[in-house]
């Protein structure tokens, strides 16, 4: 299995709290995603970074930030969390040979509930 | 939503039986990678296919990837109990952004 660890697995919050996601990778890949996943939705991307402090935002970016200060690490801040938040976070970890990605390897997943 | 979508978005079958799922997307890629999900565990890569590449086999798995319609199938020939998972399209385009289709759930019966 590829070196990928989410913390916690999972949580339950209050509406209103903070709430950070650790992705943790022992692989040195270059980029690194949030994603979350909700029925009927797959998986959407929230945030991804191609580097250290090199981040970009996905299609369902509001409510949430990411910060990357080095590479083994991507962490995913709710700053005020709301119930429409409460999903199936995934991690997700790849490489780039040529200029084009390689295959992703996920994490577990964090399930978050907010009440 | 730049998001792929799937068809059909459940699919039962039984075993020993093709299962064929199909993606759409909307934008360019560089290529097309196709996953499998056992419930409430994290997503495994299955196979991926260049965007200069019409077909590829891996053991049981076929792919196919149409870039003129924007369209990509898998299909599982002879499937097993084992195979009951949900199946997911994922492309990338410029800027390495990882976008996923909205999956198909495959059951097969024994």
């Amino acid at each position: 299995d590829a070196g990928i660890t989410q913390s916690p697995r999972h949580k339950v919050t209050e509406t209103g709290t903070p709430v950070t996601l650790r992705c943790h990778q022992t692989e040195n890949h270059r980029y690194m995603y949030w994603y979350r996943q909700d029925p009927g939705h797959g998986l959407r991307l929230i945030h991804y970074s191609y580097g250290v402090k090199d981040t970009d935002k996905g299609e369902v970016s509001d409510g949430y930030s990411v910060s990357r200060s080095k590479t083994e690490d991507f962490l995913l801040t709710l700053e005020s969390a709301t119930s429409s938040q409460t999903s199936v976070y995934f991690c997700a970890i790849s490489e780039s040979r040529a200029g084009e990605n390689t295959e992703a390897f996920f994490g577990q997943g964090t399930r978050l509930t907010v009440v | 939503s730049q998001q792929g979508e799937e068809d059909p978005q459940a699919l039962s079958i039984q075993e020993g039986e093709n299962a064929t799922m199909n993606c759409s997307y909307k934008t360019s890629i560089n290529n097309l990678q196709w996953y499998r999900q056992n419930s409430g565990r994290g997503l495994v890569h299955l196979i991926l296919i260049r965007s200069n590449e019409r077909e590829k086999h891996s053991g049981r798995l076929r792919v196919t990837l149409d870039t003129s319609k924007k369209s990509s199938s898998l299909l599982i020939t002879a499937s097993r109990a084992a195979d009951t998972a949900s199946y997911f399209c994922a492309f990338t385009g410029g800027g390495n952004k990882l976008t996923f289709g909205t999956g198909t759930q495959l059951k097969v019966e024994l």
